[in-house]
């Protein structure tokens, strides 16, 4: 059975950096065509993908977000993290962790989300 | 890119029959068959309930089925349930280099 779930702070501040978890089971990242990926929803907006970190340590960003976002793997302990610098007000969303396989049309499974809140 | 369009809401009453549509682009939606369907319940996380226009996943009700004609998609439930009310939200895929795109949302009221 796989799993993802979410940690992390709630609330940061403007222009401090937010780094997430990504903790999952029932899979492994050095499985080839496995990958863990970010996607976020703000308020009153649509879904939105972050970044993807696949089996093979190849990356992928969201263009507009390219520069403030890293994403990183442990795989010894089942982990993914993303770091967003310069926080704005503006990311204020439900941060998802999802598992999509590379090639695949389709996120197969996702966390349930985590809120971060960015105010003064 | 844009996000897809969708409903914001819509409603039916048990047993009845509800269908979202989910509208794109000549980018996505009518470029590939490879739009799919989440459901996302409250605090739960989101589940695949359609892939590939009308897929359905292991475990998933055939309640639940997809299709597409031109730029528009669309998820029908029949005979709808209590426990279908939930948020659904569609994606396309755009390309092998370029994230998928989602929908912008559709709210299912159980009356």
């Amino acid at each position: 059975q796989i799993t993802l779930k979410e940690s992390g702070p709630t609330l940061v501040k403007p222009t401090q950096t937010l780094t997430l978890t990504c903790t999952f089971s029932g899979f492994s990242l050095t499985t080839g065509g496995v990958g863990v990926g970010w996607i976020r929803q703000s308020p009153g907006k649509a879904l939105e993908w972050l970044a993807l970190i696949f089996w093979d340590d190849d990356k992928r960003y969201s263009p507009s977000l390219k520069n403030r976002l890293t994403v990183t793997k442990d795989a010894s302990k089942n982990q993914v993290v993303l770091a967003m610098t310069n926080m704005d007000p503006v990311d204020t969303a439900t941060y998802y962790c999802a598992y999509k396989r590379f090639g695949s049309t389709f996120i197969d499974y996702w966390g349930q989300g985590t809120l971060v809140t960015v105010s003064p | 890119q844009s996000a897809l369009t969708q409903p914001r809401s819509v409603s039916g009453s048990p047993g009845q029959s509800v269908t979202i549509s989910c509208t794109g682009t000549s980018s996505d939606v009518v470029a590939y068959n490879y739009v799919s369907w989440y459901q996302r319940h409250p605090a739960k996380a989101p589940k695949l309930i359609i892939y590939d226009v009308n897929k359905r996943p292991s475990g998933v009700p055939d309640r639940f089925s997809g299709s597409k004609s031109g730029n528009t998609a669309s998820l029908t439930i029949s005979g709808l349930q209590a426990e279908d009310e939930a948020d659904y939200y569609c994606c396309s895929y755009t390309g092998s280099f370029t994230f998928d795109v989602f929908g912008t949302g559709t709210k299912v009221t159980v009356l």
